[in-house]
């Protein structure tokens, strides 16, 4: 059975802490996910990977910084945690394009709440 | 980017039918995607459409593609209590294999 796993469901920073998100797909995917979910703005992505090492910035990667240093494991840091990245971050895997529908796979969810 | 506009809410009877209804703006999309997102859990893909296709049916689902009108949308015959949930459209970026997402409809089915 496919799996995304993300270390914390529910995380509580301070105002300037450094925060790490941790994901892990144990589906041998190529491509892995960020992604915010924030209450009537739907899904906004983050950053994302194709490979090992390789990020691309989404559509909101101000603030936020990825490491992929194995397939299988992409974390997102918060360098200096804001109020306004109080949020649900889902992180998602999918195999690569080549025979592939491009359907993503999501873990649970980690909801941060910076104070 | 992609633009996908959903409307925020949907509230049906349990037995009628529920029709969620989306637009997007790239006409180059080759897979369009419906994800269900049940409370307290991540989304799960509910059903998806190639772009050369007009309607697929999965069961109680039915999606319809109106690639002129760059508009699609979700059936589901027979509504249950159990499909409550966050429906949402995520047409691909043309050639990139990567959905943008709607911000989501909640589907609320009371008795």
């Amino acid at each position: 059975d496919v799996k995304v796993t993300q270390s914390s469901r529910y995380l509580v920073k301070r105002t300037g802490e450094k925060v790490f998100l941790e994901c892990v797909q144990d589906m041998d995917h190529e491509n892995m996910f960020w992604y915010r979910q924030d209450p009537g703005l739907g899904l906004r992505l983050i950053y994302f990977s194709y490979d090992v090492k390789m990020k691309e910035k989404g559509d909101i990667p101000e603030g936020y910084s990825v490491s992929r240093e194995k397939k299988e494991r992409f974390s997102l840091i918060l360098e200096s945690a804001s109020t306004n990245q109080t949020s649900m971050y889902l992180c998602a895997s999918s195999p690569s394009s080549q025979g592939a529908t491009g359907e993503l796979f999501f873990g649970e969810g980690s909801r941060l709440t910076v104070l | 980017g992609e633009d996908v506009e959903q409307s925020l809410f949907l509230s049906v009877r349990e037995g009628d039918s529920s029709v969620i209804n989306c637009t997007y703006t790239d006409s180059s999309s080759t897979y369009l995607y419906w994800y269900k997102q049940e409370p307290g859990a991540g989304l799960q893909l509910l059903t998806y459409i190639f772009s050369n296709m007009d309607m697929k049916q999965d069961q109680r689902l039915t999606v319809l593609l109106n690639k002129k009108d760059k508009h699609l949308s979700l059936r589901i015959a027979d509504t249950q209590t159990g499909d409550s949930a966050i429906y949402f459209c995520a047409p691909e970026e043309g050639g990139s294999y990567i959905p943008t997402f709607g911000r989501g409809t909640s589907l609320i089915v009371h008795p």
